[in-house]
């Protein structure tokens, strides 16, 4: 298994609502990864996980909450969001032995809150 | 920011023909890599280039890497419709931040 797999692939919200994104790899990456993506923009990152634990907040606003029950999965939890928080967001990993493999990407949940 | 600058932003060429996209980032680096990014769906790794060599090839890619001018580029040879998509460069750093530049929007007409 050589995929990032991310689940739901189209999510729209309400302001009001709570969901969650979920992420899984089986390659035995031990660092993972979200990011946001805007239109026509780049990749801005989010967190990062290191096994299993958070090494990297990019001073995401408290309304994502990220969780990495094991070495397989990222989740990250959603509450409250604005319409501005509508992007498509994205899982990666990659790993641990970092500086010599390229990342893995997940194709992504487009997330819209209305 | 560490975010890089990419040129063009844009680029439109015949199918056949070779298209160039440059990378320029701001800080010390682990590697470079780039990534095609098809619709707006997930990014593929397309090819890494650490900060101790000047190039690499991979197919129809070459990718050239200037540690001193902090820029980078890629070749794409031969060019084909299925090649239309945009291109990132993105810097790997030692704090395991994974950062994009702009990106390039790459049209193959046929």
């Amino acid at each position: 298994d050589t995929e990032v797999t991310q689940t739901p692939k189209h999510l729209v919200m309400g302001m009001t609502n709570k969901k969650s994104l979920k992420c899984e790899q089986h390659m035995g990456h031990r660092a993972m990864y979200w990011y946001k993506q805007k239109a026509k923009k780049p990749p801005e990152l989010m967190f990062v996980y290191s096994y299993e634990k958070l090494s990297i907040n990019e001073s995401v606003p408290s309304r994502f909450s990220p969780e990495c029950p094991n070495s397989s999965l990222l989740n990250l939890h959603l509450h409250a969001l604005q319409p501005e928080d509508s992007a498509l967001y994205l899982c990666a990993s990659r790993k641990a032995e970092q500086g010599r493999y390229g990342y893995t990407f997940g194709s992504g949940t487009r997330l819209t809150v209305v | 920011s560490q975010q890089g600058e990419e040129d063009p932003q844009a680029l439109s060429i015949q199918e056949g023909e070779n298209a160039t996209m440059n990378c320029s980032y701001k800080t010390s680096i682990n590697n470079l890599q780039w990534y095609r990014q098809n619709s707006g769906r997930g990014l593929v790794h397309l090819i890494l280039i650490r900060s101790n060599e000047r190039e690499k090839h991979s197919g129809r890619l070459r990718v050239t890497l200037d540690t001193s001018k902090k820029s980078s580029s890629l070749l794409i040879t031969a060019s084909r419709a299925a090649d239309t998509a945009s291109y990132f460069c993105a810097t790997d750093h030692v704090s395991q931040k994974l950062v994009f530049g702009q990106g390039t929007r790459l049209t193959i007409n046929p």
